[in-house]
């Protein structure tokens, strides 16, 4: 299985921060990475797909990069409503494995 | 706009096997281009995926819950149903059914989840 590692696990910002989540792969997928946001009780939400492809209807204050083993999602101006956990997630082998998930706070 | 939704037993007794439905509209699961899937996550945990399957009823399992796991798709009802045998409170999680684009590979809808509690 292809092992994801993202970090940080949680963080703390304020409204208007940048904010960078990493994802790492245990081996190349090249850009089959996707990114999910999941609010307390919801199931998760498309953000990002292929890398950095924006899903519609998603706020383009987000934004994806990375290709190979190394991902990035970054939300350029931290909003209320962005208080979540977000998730990475490869589709490049079966089975399809996720990150352990980055909780962002309120600080 | 396409939905999914889950349904099935909250409460499953270890040993047994949770049977769960997913039930698809504005959309038909023999339609072609999408993967159907199930999904579950542990309480306070991340998200692990269990299978999917194709409008041809070819299926794909995570080799980990292989040998415990059916899935199967009811054209009828546009619905898709997995089976879990053998369970134990390590089955316990929310289950979510979710859409995959074959041609994009991500998961573009989920049902809202399910609670299924393994228990005697």
């Amino acid at each position: 299985d292809i092992q994801m590692t993202q970090s940080p696990s949680s963080l703390s910002a304020s409204v208007g921060d940048r904010v960078t989540i990493t994802c790492r792969t245990s081996q190349d997928i090249n850009i089959y990475l996707n990114w999910y946001q999941q609010k307390p009780g919801k199931a998760p939400n498309l953000l990002i797909y292929a890398a950095s492809s924006l899903q519609s209807g998603v706020p383009s204050r987000f934004s994806g990069s990375g290709s190979g083993t190394d991902f990035t999602l970054t939300i350029s101006s931290l909003q209320p409503e962005d208080f979540a956990t977000y998730h990475c997630q490869q589709s490049y082998h079966i089975p399809r494995t996720f990150g352990q998930g980055t909780k962002v706070e309120i600080k | 706009q396409v939905q999914l939704e889950e349904s099935g037993p909250g409460l499953v007794e270890p040993s047994q096997t949770l049977s769960l439905t997913c039930s698809v509209s504005g959309d038909s699961i023999n339609s072609g281009g999408y993967y159907w899937n199930w999904i579950r996550q542990h309480p306070g945990k991340g998200l692990e995926w269990i299978g999917n399957i194709y409008y041809s009823g070819s299926t794909y399992y995570n080799p980990s819950l292989k040998s415990r796991i059916t899935m199967s798709l009811d054209t009828s009802k546009n619905q898709f149903s997995l089976k879990l045998s053998s369970v134990t409170a390590a089955d316990t999680a929310v289950y979510y059914c979710a859409r995959e684009v074959v041609r994009g590979r991500y998961f573009d809808r989920w049902g809202q989840g399910t609670l299924a509690t393994v228990s005697s």
